[in-house]
């Protein structure tokens, strides 16, 4: 049972424009949704992370929306850069059990010059 | 500051044959998780542990054994290594209020 489902597998955008990545989760009781970023040969590195008290989180060019009734976040890669491309990771865990994120099937990322 | 470090990087085993996977972290974090990562599937949690001398099951423990004698290690035991258990495994560490730190993988080959 995949608890956390994630789409696209994978993604080409031109740099300048927007990449969206969505996620979609099962858990009510989940209440911390990060997004991790992975380069080729590399452990997953965090990137950006929201709870479920706010409906959006900015962080420079990337931001989270959450949508607590539909049980879905989106990250948002504004202004995409060729330095973007990579592989995003989103995850969902309980603030009760912080050493268990459940991870999405991911999102190769490819930004075209 | 060395964070999470994993060996050995890279691994060929036999069928059948056993080993352990090394992870160790210096962050003195309190929760440490192994993963395994295939294509397609994302990171798949195999076994955690919310601290020294405490592990429970992930989705895909089968095949697995885990033990956590300090806060600082947490080995990831293959019994009897089987071609299924082909992957790049993960080692992540994470305190209550920090994010979680990742190694830079294992990739195990199984023949």
């Amino acid at each position: 049972q995949q608890q956390v489902k994630q789409s696209p597998q994978s993604l080409i955008v031109q740099k300048g424009g927007i990449s969206i990545i969505n996620c979609a989760y099962e858990n009510t009781a989940f209440d911390y949704f990060p997004w991790y970023q992975q380069f080729p040969g590399k452990g997953p590195a965090l990137l950006i992370a929201i709870r479920p008290d706010v409906s959006e989180k900015k962080e420079g060019r990337f931001t989270i929306s959450f949508n607590k009734s539909a049980k879905q976040f989106s990250l948002h890669i504004m202004d995409s850069q060729p330095g973007d491309s990579a592989t995003y990771f989103c995850a969902a865990s309980r603030a009760s059990n912080t050493g268990k994120l459940i991870f999405g099937q991911g999102t190769t990322l490819q930004v075209k010059p | 500051n060395a964070g999470v470090t994993q060996t050995p990087k890279f691994q060929v085993l036999k069928t059948g044959q056993s080993m352990t996977l090394q992870c160790a972290q210096d962050m003195n974090h309190e929760y440490m998780s192994w993963y395994r990562q295939d294509p397609g599937m994302g990171l798949r949690l195999i076994h955690y542990s919310v601290g020294a001398g405490i592990t429970d099951q992930g989705e895909v423990p089968n095949g697995y054994n885990v033990s956590r004698s300090t806060t600082e290690d947490f080995p990831l035991r293959l019994l009897s290594a089987a071609p299924s258990q082909t992957s790049v495994y993960f080692c992540a560490s994470r305190s209550v209020n920090t994010e979680a730190f990742f190694g830079q993988g294992t990739r195990l080959t199984v023949v």
